[in-house]
């Protein structure tokens, strides 16, 4: 079952600006991460956050979460063209062997 | 290189015609998973392998076959294909985390487009 949902579906920014994308999921979950996907490419793993912690970041990108709300977000600071892709959430809703990915926020950079 | 190969990346066939999608990992993983992609479904999980032998059914199994003889590989079966298995498909690895697979990054392979007429 699709877990986690990304908000907005599609956001197009100038090259410089910054990027912020949400998830939100439906049970309680042990790990979050975000993968990127350039168009029709296989999916890469930016970033995994934890439960028990609140934020993290890697580069050039910050990710936040917050359990009570069950919801994440995802900043891309000073956006490159690089970074036009589409981006994923995928949870694992307990200590399982599935993880979950919602349906994606495309994120078109403008030179 | 660590990676995940799939093959073919591309395939198209006609309704009925047995297929098989091979997928190789070079990591030594544990862990392998089978996911299709659908334009505003997001990936969803048809089968995953926990180790040799050991596989089980994801959330979309249905008109789907894996195998798990050896850890390197973990092929994907469509016995009897039909249009609606026309789809975008990843396989994926990774090593088991003492906490379940998301504690632990995936890695994806190239994809394999296939088109069933």
């Amino acid at each position: 079952s699709q877990q986690g949902e990304e908000d907005p579906q599609a956001l197009s920014i100038q090259e410089g600006e910054n990027a912020t994308m949400n998830c939100s999921y439906k049970t309680s979950i042990n790990n979050l991460q975000w993968y990127r996907q350039n168009s029709g490419r296989g999916l890469v793993h930016l970033i995994l956050i934890r439960s028990n912690e609140r934020e993290k970041h890697s580069g050039r990108l910050r990710v936040t979460l917050d359990t009570s709300k069950k919801s994440s977000s995802l900043l891309i600071t000073a956006s490159r063209a690089a970074d036009t892709a589409s981006y994923f959430c995928a949870t694992d809703a307990s200590n399982d062997y599935k993880l979950s990915f919602g349906a994606g926020t495309t994120v078109t950079v403008r030179a | 290189e660590a990676q995940v190969t799939q093959n073919p990346r591309y395939l198209i066939t006609v309704t009925g015609k047995k297929l098989t999608v091979t997928c190789s990992q070079n990591m030594n993983h544990e862990y392998m998973s089978w996911y299709r992609q659908d334009p505003g479904l997001g990936l969803r999980q048809i089968y995953y392998s926990m180790n040799v032998e050991v596989t089980d059914k994801g959330d979309v199994p249905e008109g789907y076959k894996v195998s798990r003889k050896e850890k390197r590989n973990f092929p994907l079966i469509l016995e009897s294909p039909s249009p609606n298995q026309t789809s975008l498909y990843f396989c994926a690895s990774s090593w088991l985390g003492v906490a379940g697979v998301g504690s632990r990054e995936l890695f994806f392979g190239e994809g394999s487009r296939l088109t069933v007429l």
